[in-house]
């Protein structure tokens, strides 16, 4: 399957601060997604972006198909960003390839 | 709420024992996903239905078994289960039969093996 790669893989921000998060995948991808998983487990989507850029509030992705990565951005940072934050390519069109994730602490 | 419905959402049980998780998918989603989440591992795929086929296996043990049912539902059985087996399990679904047609994860089954 796809090796995924992200970094880094714990960040701690004061409140306010921004930060780059990024995603390094093995081989070429269909698809990718990013996914948030908060501290009560639940994951929750954030973007599907195989390629291109996207933004949704404070949060955006890029990804960069050719160069196999993807960034997602976090722009002053809340408390509540705080989880671990996914990124999945796509496997063949069935599943998703998760890798470690980046775990971020948001402090007041 | 996700639409995707996992139940229970914690379970603890003994080694050895057999447990039944079950999830209903949103609304008009025909795949249905099951992943597990633990320390060691991460998120793992486990297993892929689409309309009550078998569409893609991943790193699913042989001691556990799926199925998805005509009304769409899924259940994941466990068996003989070792205290290795507790995690986080999800179950996703999508409409289609692929990553493409949009992914929602339900919020889990916690299984605790003591």
């Amino acid at each position: 399957g796809i090796q995924v790669e992200q970094s880094p893989p714990d960040l701690i921000l004061q409140e306010g601060a921004n930060s780059t998060l990024r995603c390094n995948f093995s081989d070429s991808v269909n698809n990718l997604q990013w996914f948030h998983q908060n501290p009560w487990g639940q994951l929750i989507n954030l973007f599907y972006i195989p390629s291109g850029t996207k933004q949704n509030g404070r949060l955006s992705a890029t990804t960069v198909a050719t160069e196999r990565y993807s960034l997602l951005y976090i722009s002053s940072s809340q408390t509540t960003d705080s989880g671990v934050y996914f990124c999945a390519p796509e496997d063949s069109g069935y599943a998703l390839n998760f890798g470690k994730g980046t775990s971020l602490l948001v402090t007041p | 709420d996700s639409g995707v419905t996992q139940t229970p959402k914690h379970l603890i049980t003994a080694t050895g024992q057999r447990v039944t998780l079950r999830c209903s998918p949103r609304s008009g989603d025909l795949s249905v996903y099951w992943y597990q989440q633990s320390l060691d591992q991460g998120l793992q795929f486990l297993i892929q239905y689409y309309n009550g086929e078998e569409r893609a296996k991943g790193n699913i043990l042989e001691r556990f078994s799926a199925q998805q049912f005509p009304d769409l539902h899924s259940e994941l059985n466990l068996s003989s289960l070792e205290l290795g087996d507790s995690a986080l399990y999800f179950c996703a679904s999508s409409s289609g039969g692929g990553v493409s047609y949009g992914y929602t994860f339900g919020s889990g089954t916690r299984l605790t093996v003591v």
